[in-house]
Order: structure tokens, then C-alpha cells, then sequence
């Protein structure tokens, strides 16, 4: 059984809208992240929180936007997406960023139109 | 920069056939090594794991040897179950020599493993 709980777990959404994925860990851990799965790709690192405070931006457009109000919750802010942003959204955490092992959540498969 | 490269799938085996999904590496420093499963409809799960040069990751009868000298951690099982059929990623995390990592995972592109009854 995962820690890591990510909503919704499907989303399709049009170009012009604006919408939020959550990402809430149960583990107690420091660190969370942000990785985008397509398809044919391999997993690419988004964003990374350490207690709060973002670390790592991968050059990731600005249409995303990433909120962590405490170590148990990330968000991902979408707006103004493009057809080729669809892809598996998989959050993961860690007790800190210093340390190795990470646990994903189930992801969210976003459509967008 | 740091790479992880598989072998291509997909993979399709008969139960209880010997398995072996080839993962080597380019990285600086002191990587750790994973090998992560995603079952159909679900996140990614750690499989095993070696963080030095010939540890040996172990899990579910499945092993990972890490090889500095041929920079590779291949994935084998001696007997395949149907159950096994998922994605399979080898992915690395560079970490100092104190064994602090850098947080940054880098994943290959997975492998798609079928077992038929």
C-alpha cells in the first residue's frame, strides 16, 4: 500500500483551462517531487521541495506551477497547457532530499485537448 | 551529464523462464543504483536497490549485481510468474562520498515485461 496519495487520478482538460493536481504523503518525509512520465520517454525530475523550500526546477515551463504549503502536501498548478504536456504525473517523497530512496504516489493521467 | 540506458522491450517470456533486463550507466562520482517496477494503472514501487560497487540488491527473487567495472546493474529472476508482468526501470542517484545523495533520480527508458501462463 502506497504513503503517497495523488488526486485525481485522471484529468482531461482543454488548453485554456486552468486546473490543480495534489499530491499528499503519510509518510512523514521532507522531501517531495514532481516527475512527468510520457510516453516513449523516460521519467523526467520537475520540481523538488526539501521542508518546504524548492530546490530543484528542471527547466520547466512557467504554465506549471508547483505550491508546497507543508511537507505533506505538493500541488501542481497547470494553466494554458499544451497537447503535448499529456503525460503520467507521479509525485514522489523521501525522509529528506539527502536521502536515496523515494516512494511514488499512483500518478495522474493528464489529457489535455 | 548522467544517463541510464536498458534494453529495449518489449520482453515476453513463459512462466518460470529465466529473465534478465540488461541496465548500465553513466554517471560521475558515487551513484547509487535502483531498479523500480510500475504495475499496469499504478506508481512506481522500489524493487531493490545497491548503493556500492558490488552490492547485491535482492527482492522478490529478484537480484541486481552493481558493477563498477562494466558500470551495469542487471536485473535477473530464475523463475518468471505471471504476476511479474510490469514496467521495469533502472534509475540512479549520484551521491557524494559520504553517501549523501544529490536527490535527483535519472531513469532509463523502462522495459515492458510479459509473462504468459
Amino acid at each position: 500500500e502506497t504513503g503517497v496519495t495523488q488526486t485525481p487520478r485522471h484529468l482531461v482538460m482543454g488548453m485554456t483551462n486552468k486546473k490543480s493536481l495534489k499530491c499528499e504523503q503519510h509518510l512523514g518525509h521532507n522531501a517531495m517531487y514532481w516527475y512527468k512520465q510520457s510516453a516513449k520517454k523516460p521519467l523526467e525530475l520537475m520540481f523538488v521541495y526539501n521542508f518546504k523550500e524548492q530546490t530543484e526546477n528542471n527547466s520547466v515551463p512557467s504554465r506549471f506551477s508547483p505550491e508546497c504549503p507543508n511537507s505533506s502536501h505538493l500541488f501542481l498548478h497547470l494553466h494554458t497547457l499544451q497537447p503535448e504536456d499529456s503525460a503520467l504525473y507521479l509525485c514522489a517523497s523521501s525522509p529528506g532530499q539527502a536521502t536515496d530512496t523515494q516512494y511514488f504516489g499512483p500518478g495522474t493521467r493528464l489529457t489535455v485537448l | 551529464g548522467d544517463s541510464v540506458t536498458q534494453m529495449e522491450g518489449p520482453v515476453t517470456l513463459s512462466e518460470e523462464a529465466f529473465l534478465t533486463i540488461n541496465c548500465t550507466y553513466t554517471a560521475t562520482g558515487y551513484p547509487s543504483l535502483f531498479w523500480y517496477v510500475q504495475y499496469p494503472g499504478e506508481g512506481l514501487q522500489l524493487l531493490l536497490k545497491a548503493t556500492k560497487a558490488d552490492d547485491k540488491g535482492s527482492n522478490k527473487g529478484f537480484e541486481a549485481t552493481y558493477r563498477k567495472e562494466t558500470t551495469s546493474f542487471h536485473l535477473e529472476k530464475g523463475s518468471v510468474q505471471v504476476s511479474d508482468s510490469a514496467v521495469y526501470f533502472c534509475a540512479l542517484m549520484r551521491t557524494d562520498a559520504g553517501g549523501t545523495s544529490y536527490g535527483k533520480l535519472t531513469f532509463g527508458q523502462g522495459t515492458i515485461l510479459t509473462v504468459h501462463p
